[in-house]
């Protein structure tokens, strides 16, 4: 049974397309993030959610918008996607504070 | 500026040879400290951790890490390196809780046969 699980796994779309990618645990864990990675294997927090409330909201522009529909579910949309925006996405649960996180397998996403 | 540092960007070491990795940090006071490991083209696994307690700790796959407060660092270490062990390697701090996690830029891990 897969824990932390992200569709899809590739994505290749144009510039200024909306795109969503889906994230959903199994662990029943209470709080649920999103990562960039960049090319250069650079990992930076994107946004985290517990409780269905966004916790960190770092640097990123508001074209990325995170939405739970509830505590299993946390998707990532994009709007109006740029070349910089080609990077892989993880998403990753964790069981609350003072706990490890989670990873899912990540979801590569290529602008054209 | 709190920071985490993984000072080599790539090793190579040969199967059967022990293995380092390096690991400092810089924060206020002493976070909670981990380290992962990422498989090409898959998600990131954990390894082990220190929260408190013991400054050796253990993990899966043979792995060990020692937390060093003077010296600010949590360095990985495993005695035989196995080819499987080939993988990106990722430092990891959370300064005050889990949701703000901050990782180094990793290091890379090859192994000669």
């Amino acid at each position: 049974d897969t824990a932390v699980s992200q569709t899809p796994k590739y994505l290749v779309t144009q510039m200024g397309n909306d795109k969503s990618i889906k994230c959903e645990q199994n662990l029943g864990h209470d709080t649920m993030y999103w990562y960039k990675q960049d090319s250069k294997k650079f990992l930076k927090i994107m946004f985290s959610y517990n409780n269905k409330e966004l916790i960190i909201n770092e640097t990123v522009p508001n074209r990325f918008s995170p939405k739970s529909p509830d505590k299993a579910h946390l998707n990532l949309h994009i709007n109006s996607l740029e070349l910089g925006d080609s990077a892989v996405y993880f998403c990753a649960s964790s069981p609350g504070t003072y706990n490890e996180q989670f990873f899912g397998p990540g979801t590569r996403l290529t602008v054209l | 500026a709190q920071s985490v540092t993984q000072p080599d960007i790539h090793i190579t070491v040969s199967e059967g040879a022990s293995l380092e990795l390096r690991c400092n940090y810089s924060y206020g006071a002493t976070p909670y400290l981990f380290w992962y490991v990422q498989s090409p083209g898959q998600g990131l696994q954990l390894l082990l951790k220190y929260f408190s307690g013991d400054t050796l700790v253990q993990g899966i796959k043979g792995f060990e890490a020692e937390f060093k407060r003077s010296q600010s660092s949590f360095n990985l270490r495993k005695p035989s390196v196995h080819w499987s062990d080939a993988a990106e390697y990722f430092c990891a701090v959370a300064p005050y809780n889990n949701n703000d996690m901050r990782f180094g830029a990793g290091t890379r891990l090859t192994v000669k046969p």
